[in-house]
Order: C-alpha cells, then sequence, then structure tokens
C-alpha cells in the first residue's frame, strides 16, 4: 500500500512571495490533515479535512494560509505572502476515520 | 489551553537499558493516546496506540496510561542505538475535537553503545 506523498520535498522563497504544497494521502483515507513542524516542536494542525469538508481550521492563520480539498482526494496548502516565522516543515497525514494517523515525508520551507 | 507536555531531554541510556519516556495532558476528556517515532530530517512515524487504563506491550515496546492521574509513558526495553530518535506524545480529544491529535514538544533519546 502507498504511503501519504507529498511535494515538492524542499523549497526555498523570499519573504513575500507566495508557495504552495502538493499532498496525496493513503488511497481510501477520507481524513487529511495538515500540520506545521517548526525545529524542535511538536506537530501543529493547521486544518483538518473530512473527504473535502474543512471540520477544523482554527488554527490556520487564515489572513496568508489558505488549503483546499477538491474531489475530496488530494489536497493543496498554499502560503501567500509567506514570513520568515513560516520557516518549517509542513506535514500532510491521512488517516482512515479512526485515530491512527499516518504522515507523508514532508515538505522542508525555508523562508528567506 | 489543551496542553501535552513531555519530560525534558534530551534522554541518554545506555545499550540494552531500559528507556523511559513521559507525558502528561492537560484535557481530561482525551480518549486516544499515540506515541510517534521521529528520526532527524524524516516525517513522525506512529508506533504505540494506547486507548485504555493499563498497559499494552509491543514487543520490545510498553505504554502506560493512567487516565486519573492524566498520564501516559512509553518505555522501550532493551534499548538499541536505532532507537536514537525525538519521541513525540500525541493525544486525541474528545466531543467537537474527535480525530484531532495535540503533539507535545518531543523527548529526543540516545542510545549509546
Amino acid at each position: 500500500e502507498a504511503g501519504v506523498a507529498q511535494s515538492p520535498r524542499y523549497k526555498i522563497i523570499e519573504k513575500r512571495q507566495s508557495v504552495a504544497f502538493w499532498c496525496n494521502p493513503i488511497s481510501g483515507h477520507a481524513t487529511l490533515y495538515w500540520y506545521q513542524q517548526i525545529l524542535g516542536q511538536g506537530p501543529k494542525l493547521l486544518i483538518q479535512f473530512q473527504n473535502n469538508g474543512v471540520v477544523d481550521d482554527s488554527q490556520l492563520p487564515k489572513d496568508r494560509f489558505s488549503a483546499e480539498r477538491l474531489k475530496g482526494v488530494d489536497s493543496t496548502l498554499k502560503i501567500q505572502p509567506a514570513k520568515l516565522e513560516d520557516s518549517a516543515v509542513y506535514l500532510c497525514a491521512s488517516s482512515l476515520g479512526g485515530w491512527e494517523q499516518f504522515f507523508g515525508p514532508g515538505t522542508r520551507l525555508t523562508v528567506l | 489551553q489543551k496542553e501535552v507536555e513531555q519530560n525534558s531531554g534530551p534522554l541518554s541510556v545506555p545499550e540494552g537499558a531500559i528507556a523511559s519516556l513521559n507525558c502528561t495532558y492537560s484535557d481530561r476528556g482525551s480518549q486516544s493516546f499515540f506515541w510517534y517515532r521521529q528520526y532527524s530530517g524524516k516525517s513522525p512515524e506512529l508506533i504505540m496506540s494506547i486507548y485504555s487504563n493499563g498497559d499494552k506491550e509491543d514487543g520490545r515496546f510498553t505504554a502506560q496510561l493512567n487516565k486519573a492521574s492524566q498520564y501516559v509513558s512509553l518505555l522501550i526495553r532493551d534499548s538499541q542505538p536505532s532507537d536514537s530518535a525525538t519521541y513525540l506524545c500525541a493525544v486525541g480529544g474528545g466531543g467537537t475535537s474527535y480525530g484531532k491529535l495535540t503533539f507535545g514538544q518531543g523527548t529526543i533519546l540516545t542510545v549509546h553503545p
């Protein structure tokens, strides 16, 4: 069974630029999560989708971050404009609908 | 503010010893508890889940849960250098937080030969 796929794996941009990340969950997994992990910290949930509906986006900085999950499968997370403090690893995870979440390899973002 | 706190590290143990990792949580409504292992530069990998009070064993790993004390731990027996990683405690909420995990800050474990 293929795992969670993410791209790109690395991205370097300058502040005020925009960036987008893509995630394809494990086949059949209805729930998809985006996390931000800053160096030395645990992952912080940004947004949770159930199929193509948003369940929780309370910690998503909506003035600059947006996410969508069209057709209930893959998802994109966008940052526009980026700030220095957005430098982090962005992790996508999926679950079958229970509690156990499986993570993709992540995208390491560096904002200069 | 729902919080998950892990014992501060880094934790260093000799090969073959027992490593003990601890975690406390603030939300009494929490229903599920997980331990993830994260190697440097890699993504978190689920290694243990526990849902009811008591112990759960899987190979060299034992998870312990005490909901009354709001405490969950992970014991690693016969520690190996390959166990060196950051261990993340994650707690799943109840009610409207169903399916949402809150992670601790992680504990770095080093197993030295």
